[in-house]
């Protein structure tokens, strides 16, 4: 069974802060997992992925994630907040059992202050 | 090269009403996905379909039915409209070649049940 778990529906920085937005997932078998962004009124678009082929991923517009299998997690980073950044961000898990079946984390939503 | 592309964006039906919504894509992927997005509970799976002519059931399957005709296209119907179906729904579609399932997703339609 797969789940995940984004800690914090709210998170608020100020622009030029870090961003650290948390991801815990869970999988029976090896996952592949993804930060997926969404602006308002828009649809999700890809940030980064997790293939299992280097466990830190860059992705567009500056963010990072790393993916740590011993903790379970896979938290999205960006060094300096832009005003830009303020969106809602999803953290995805998916995994192949006899078909994908992919599972998408409650959301945070992240507030850039100036 | 469109994407995936919902119709209508916006909608508002009377209780018991009945309507489709109609999602398109020019990638010729195999793999189609419904999902409803509700405040503080992520993207929940409605249906999907894994080939033309072919369609599954996902997580909240009751009050909604699906139909892949045409390989590009994804219908998502309600019988019988309900306030409780009141909801953000995106579409999304994903290849088989990919090993991961990326999926792309359609800007979303806003539905408002009364």
């Amino acid at each position: 069974a797969q789940s995940v778990t984004q800690l914090g529906s709210h998170v608020s920085v100020s622009e030029g802060a870090l961003v650290l937005l948390r991801c815990n997932y869970s999988s029976s078998v090896p996952p592949y997992l993804f930060w997926y962004v969404q602006y308002p009124n828009q649809g999700l678009q890809l940030l980064l992925k997790y293939t299992s082929a280097a466990t830190l991923v860059k992705g567009i517009n500056g963010f990072e994630a790393e993916f740590k299998k011993s903790e379970t997690s896979f938290h999205l980073t960006k060094p300096s907040a832009h005003m830009s950044d303020a969106a809602e961000y999803f953290c995805a898990v998916s995994s192949y059992t006899g078909g994908f079946k992919t599972i998408f984390g409650a959301g945070t939503r992240l507030f850039v202050k100036a | 090269n469109a994407g995936v592309t919902q119709t209508p964006k916006f909608r508002v039906l009377k209780t018991g009403q009945s309507m489709t919504l109609l999602c398109a894509q020019d990638m010729n992927h195999e793999y189609m996905y419904w999902y409803r997005q509700d405040p503080g509970m992520g993207l929940r799976l409605i249906h999907y379909s894994v080939g033309e002519g072919t369609t599954a059931k996902g997580e909240v399957p009751d009050g909604y039915n699906v139909s892949r005709l045409k390989k590009q296209n994804f219908l998502l119907g309600l019988e019988s409209a309900a306030p409780s179906q009141t909801s953000v729904y995106f579409c999304a579609s994903s290849s088989a070649i990919s090993s991961y399932n990326e999926q792309f997703f359609g800007p979303g339609t806003r539905l408002t049940v009364l």
